[in-house]
Parts: C-alpha cells; structure tokens; sequence
C-alpha cells in the first residue's frame, strides 16, 4: 500500500540553526501539506502546496519557514533559523485532490523536531 | 474560514461500552469533513469521511459518525469499543486547500 514516508523520524537541532524536513509523498498525489502538533496540543495547519507553488499557508508560516518539491518525488520544509517554540512533531501529507473536492489526505509517521 | 470543535478533551469509556465523540464545526458552505485517529507515536489515519449524500457514514475499525446539518455536528460513534480503541481522535474540516483540526479528544479504556 503507498505511502507517505518522512525523514528523519527525529532531529534534534541548536537554536538558530537551519534545518529541512523531508518528505516523500504518495507519487500520483497533486497536493501536498505540513501540519505541526506542539507535544499536547492539536494539530496545526502550516502550508498546503499545489502545482509548484503555495496555494494556502497559516499564520504560523511565517519567514521562517518555507517548502520546496525540489524534484519529482520529495517535499521539504525548511526553517530558517529554528527557536525553541519549533520544537514539535511535524507531519507531512498529501493528497489526490484537493479537501474542498473532498481529497483525503495521507499522512506520514512525523518527524519529532526538538529545538535545543 | 472554517474551524472545529471538539467539546471534549478526554473521555474514558470502558470496554465493550459505547461511544461516542462529539465534533462541532463552523463553516459557510457544504463542508467536507474528516475523522482521523493518532495512535501514540503514530501519524493521523483516517476513520471515515463525509462529502455529501447519505448523512451516516461507515469508517474502519467499526467506527461510524453521523452528518447533521442543523447542528452543525459530525459526531463519531462505534457500539462497542475495544481496548485497542485507545488514542487520540481528531475531527477535521476541509475547506480551500487546506484542512483544519480540531483539539483532539483522547480515549481512555478501561478493562
């Protein structure tokens, strides 16, 4: 059965440095997205992404953040300079269509980001 | 925009006991909406969802949850709940091209 992989599973990192998620979403999918759950509270929306580009972000996707499908199959999101307040479980998906088509997202495991 | 409601933050139920989790939504239009469930340390699987037509919906692992415009409610519910039911249970709304989540409700089982 496809699915949505990510890498890596955990990272830890020192505040202020640079760090990129890595996802790799299921291949015939058209829309991609990251969510963050700070460790106890809901999951958050970030960004969605559609034919190359950001079709709707939150307003926790601020200059900080940014994504990129740098080729045909991996999704990445990449925070600039990380604070200690990044430090959550991001999860990654992506779906056939979008969720106003009724599109079902799949998610994949999460990376467990800790800010240090 | 769309947003959800999950009045309750944990429940616990006991084994073979019914349940049923409530989720509230506010959105303008015809919503399309979402159950997913999150194992501890697992990522969000999806139960069941609702796009239009028939109001009660059949998920997996039993799971059911019912469509009621009026009350702007999407409740989940399964007759007889197992220990292995025990997570956290995420209503979503889906709307533009993105999908908002509720707070979570966590299932407690008791043997």
């Amino acid at each position: 059965e496809p699915e949505v992989t990510q890498t890596p599973s955990h990272q830890v990192t020192q505040m202020g440095q640079e760090v990129i998620l890595r996802c790799v979403p299921i291949s015939n999918h058209l829309y991609f997205y990251w969510y963050r759950q700070i460790l106890g509270q809901k999951v958050e929306f970030l960004v969605s992404f559609y034919n190359n580009e950001i079709s709707e972000k939150s307003e926790i996707f601020d200059d900080q953040f940014s994504v990129e499908r740098p080729d045909g199959s991996n999704f990445t999101l990449k925070i600039r300079s990380t604070k200690l307040e990044d430090s959550a479980m991001y999860f990654c998906a992506s779906s056939r269509k979008g969720p106003i088509f009724g599109g079902e997202a799949f998610f994949g495991q999460g990376t467990r980001l800790t800010v240090v | 925009a769309q947003s959800v409601t999950q009045p309750d933050i944990h429940i616990t139920v006991s084994e073979g006991a019914s349940l049923e989790l409530r989720c509230n939504y506010s959105y303008g239009a015809t919503p399309y909406l979402f159950w997913y469930v999150q194992s501890p340390g697992q990522g969000l699987q999806l139960l069941l969802k609702y796009f239009s037509g028939d109001t009660l919906v059949q998920g997996i692992k039993g799971f059911e949850a019912e469509f009621k415009r009026s009350q702007s409610s999407f409740n989940l519910r399964k007759p007889s709940v197992h220990w292995s039911d025990a997570a956290e249970y995420f209503c979503a709304v889906g709307a533009g091209d993105d999908m908002r989540f509720g707070a979570g409700t966590r299932l407690t089982v008791k043997p």
